[in-house]
């Protein structure tokens, strides 16, 4: 079993819809990481958070410490957020654990 | 202007060959990371340096050997290539002071026949 698990694995939804990706960890960590990989390959750091909640545009990412548990959400999704999204935890000496990923398909 | 630069960007090669693959960053991080995405997808951290010092070196074969010139750049050796290699191999960095978050290049496809 991996240590960091994310659902769903696929999710595709209609352009505007509300979209809510989970990531669960059982290890301690000192953070969580929220990526980005867009059909080409590319991977894209979009949120580092240790507590609380952080937003950027459409994005938002929270983390319950306690329940070890992070979400991250797209309001109003649009095509181009069409992209496979990953959860990472970074442990101990600076290493990062990933989660095998969300495979989203945004259609107009 | 790239920030986290790797060449080649699509790599292939003979069973046995040696081959290696640069990594430089121009972001002034003091660490560097090499990772290695599967077939499935999954991403796994292989090597982290910081300033130039090995910190993480993760049960990857011998056949792999990291080299940091200096703090800008990571390089990946690999010997005796097998068709197990085959992935995208990712370069990244981050500033080890403060709570910065990772910038990663654009991946090398490594291809073994």
């Amino acid at each position: 079993k991996n240590e960091v698990e994310q659902s769903p694995q696929n999710l595709t939804a209609q352009e505007g819809e509300f979209i809510t990706i989970n990531c669960s960890y059982s290890v301690g960590i000192s953070a969580l990481h929220w990526l980005q990989q867009h059909p080409g390959g590319g991977i894209v750091s979009l949120f580092m958070l240790s507590s609380g909640k952080k937003k950027h545009g459409r994005l938002i990412a929270t983390i319950n410490i306690q329940e070890k548990h992070s979400s991250l959400h797209i309001t109003a999704s649009h095509p181009r957020d069409s992209a496979v999204y990953i959860c990472a935890v970074r442990i101990g000496t600076d290493k990062l654990i990933f989660g095998t990923g969300t495979r989203l398909q945004v259609f107009p | 202007d790239t920030a986290v630069s790797q060449t080649p960007k699509y790599l292939v090669t003979q069973m046995g060959n040696d081959k290696s693959i640069k990594c430089e960053q121009n972001l002034g991080h003091d660490t560097m990371y090499w990772y290695k995405q599967d077939s499935k997808k999954f991403l796994k951290i292989m090597f982290s340096y910081n300033n130039k010092e090995l910190i993480i070196n993760e049960t990857v074969p011998n056949r792999f050997s990291p080299k940091s010139p200096d703090k800008a750049h990571l390089n990946l050796h690999i010997n005796s290539l097998e068709l197990g290699d085959s992935a995208v191999y990712f370069c990244a960095s981050r500033p080890s002071t403060g709570f910065g978050g990772y910038t990663f290049g654009s991946g090398t496809r490594l291809t073994v026949v």
